[in-house]
């Protein structure tokens, strides 16, 4: 089952620009995780922020997390070619467990 | 480099085939995932052992047997598969918390066996 919406679903920059992602979930967490996936390959854990944070940096990433809202989006600053692929949020749940379920994702394509 | 090895990374088999997908990690995690992926979406969990143990089925059908023999193992057992089931399949692991009864965060994947069902 799938935990949310991803937005945009696919996304084209120039290399230098930023880009923002935005994930929206459905239910309680107990954090929330991004990934990129290069195309037809594995996935690859980037960043993860707990529900009791807001904001949390790593090089050129930057995530933030609305509870309330329950929605996290992902800045990618200063982008590079190397930056293209699909990007996941994923959701652990609030009571604990196993059950880490995937946004729809965003395809973004940084043009050189 | 990843540190969780899927073989084979490609398969093709008949819907009489019987046939298996193997995942090894050397982390020392203690949770093992199979997530089935299909083009242009997001994974689906499986299954999920903590401790060897079967953890979650997410109402898998029995075509699909899981698999694991040890701590680094994780099989996926296929039989009678049908077009449809088609896709990527992914292994991931991670370190259960100090109850051993949740995930505490980051899931590290392998690259997938890519499986065509004719």
């Amino acid at each position: 089952s799938q935990q949310g919406e991803e937005d945009p679903q696919a996304l084209s920059i120039q290399e230098g620009e930023n880009a923002t992602m935005n994930c929206s979930y459905k239910t309680s967490i107990n954090n929330l995780q991004w990934y990129r996936q290069n195309s037809g390959r594995g996935l690859v854990h980037l960043i993860l922020i707990r529900s009791n944070e807001r904001e949390k940096h790593s090089g050129r990433l930057r995530v933030t997390l609305d509870t309330s809202k329950k929605s996290s989006s992902l800045l990618i600053t200063a982008s590079r070619a190397a930056d293209t692929a699909s990007y996941f949020c994923a959701t652990g749940p609030y009571t604990g467990g196993f059950k880490t379920i995937f946004g729809a994702g965003t395809r973004l394509f940084v043009k050189a | 480099d990843t540190e969780v090895t899927q073989t084979p990374k490609h398969l093709v088999m008949g819907m009489t085939n019987k046939k298996s997908l193997k995942c090894e990690q050397h982390m020392g995690h203690r949770a093992m995932y199979w997530y089935k992926q299909k083009a242009k979406k997001p994974p689906e969990l499986m299954f999920v052992y903590s401790y060897e143990k079967l953890s979650i089925n997410e109402s898998v059908p029995s075509r699909f047997s899981p698999e694991c023999p040890n701590s680094s193992l994780l099989n996926l057992h296929l039989h009678a598969l049908q077009p449809e089931d088609s896709a990527l399949y992914l292994c991931a692991s991670s370190q259960p918390g100090l109850a051993g009864g949740s995930n505490t965060g980051e899931l590290f994947f392998g690259e997938g066996s890519r499986l065509t069902v004719l």
